[in-house]
């Protein structure tokens, strides 16, 4: 099992360009989430999915749009980036509620900027 | 909306003493608490949590403990390594059917030997 898989791990972009980041997983997990880091800042929800089909903004959802494909794959997308999204960005996933295991498991990490 | 305070932001300790970080929530129907550690430059990882039909819980030398009443959690590290330097997050999941995870904003632990 690769976990939860995401890409690129480097971006830098221009000013208003767009870009899509992609996660995937294979562990049959039911939620995903797109979290943001900021130095001092711990880890801030963007957007999460509950289930496949569902989508729900999280704390910082301005300048961002998700999409969730199906059950795997929970990608995040900037229209038009602006230097205050220069961040590192995690996808995440946990198993369904009903379990007694509700482990998070984290992608390796985007470090995104934009100049 | 759920909100998740963590304290300190940073600690420093000497290797062999014991560290505590504190966080508190606000959705009183929060039920499970995990803790993350999160070593430079690499995805943060699970190392101990617990759920609220129990009050502490250890694994060697980490342990959690969980006060519903005062909706505060902490996480307890005692013998200190080096290693064990890091930055350690807090986080608790919502309430309602979604597994809807919101973290502490953090706390960089520094272990001097």
């Amino acid at each position: 099992n690769a976990g939860v898989t995401q890409t690129p791990k480097f971006q830098v972009l221009k000013t208003g360009q767009s870009m899509t980041l992609q996660c995937a997983q294979d562990m049959n997990h039911n939620s995903m989430y797109w979290y943001r880091q900021d130095p001092g800042m711990g880890l801030r929800l963007i957007y999460y999915s509950a289930s496949e089909g569902t989508t729900d903004k999280g704390e910082v959802p301005n300048g961002y749009n998700v999409s969730r494909l199906n059950k795997r794959e929970f990608s995040l997308r900037l229209e038009s980036a602006a230097p205050s999204q220069t961040s590192v960005y995690f996808c995440a996933s946990t198993p369904p509620r009903t379990g007694t295991n509700t482990e998070a498991f984290f992608g390796q990490g985007t470090r995104l900027t934009v100049v | 909306g759920e909100n998740v305070e963590q304290h300190p932001s940073t600690l420093s300790v000497q290797e062999g003493d014991s560290a505590v970080i504190k966080c508190t929530y606000s959705d009183s129907a929060s039920n499970y608490f995990p803790w993350y550690k999160q070593e430079l430059g690499k995805r943060p990882q699970l190392i101990i949590d617990i759920r609220s039909n129990v009050g502490e819980k250890k694994d060697q030398r980490i342990a959690v403990t969980l006060n519903k009443t005062a909706k505060h959690f902490s996480l307890h590290i005692t013998e200190t390594q080096p290693e064990d330097s890091a930055v350690y997050f807090c986080a608790a999941i919502s309430s309602g059917g979604y597994n809807k995870l919101i973290f502490g904003a953090g706390t960089r632990l520094a272990v001097h030997p």
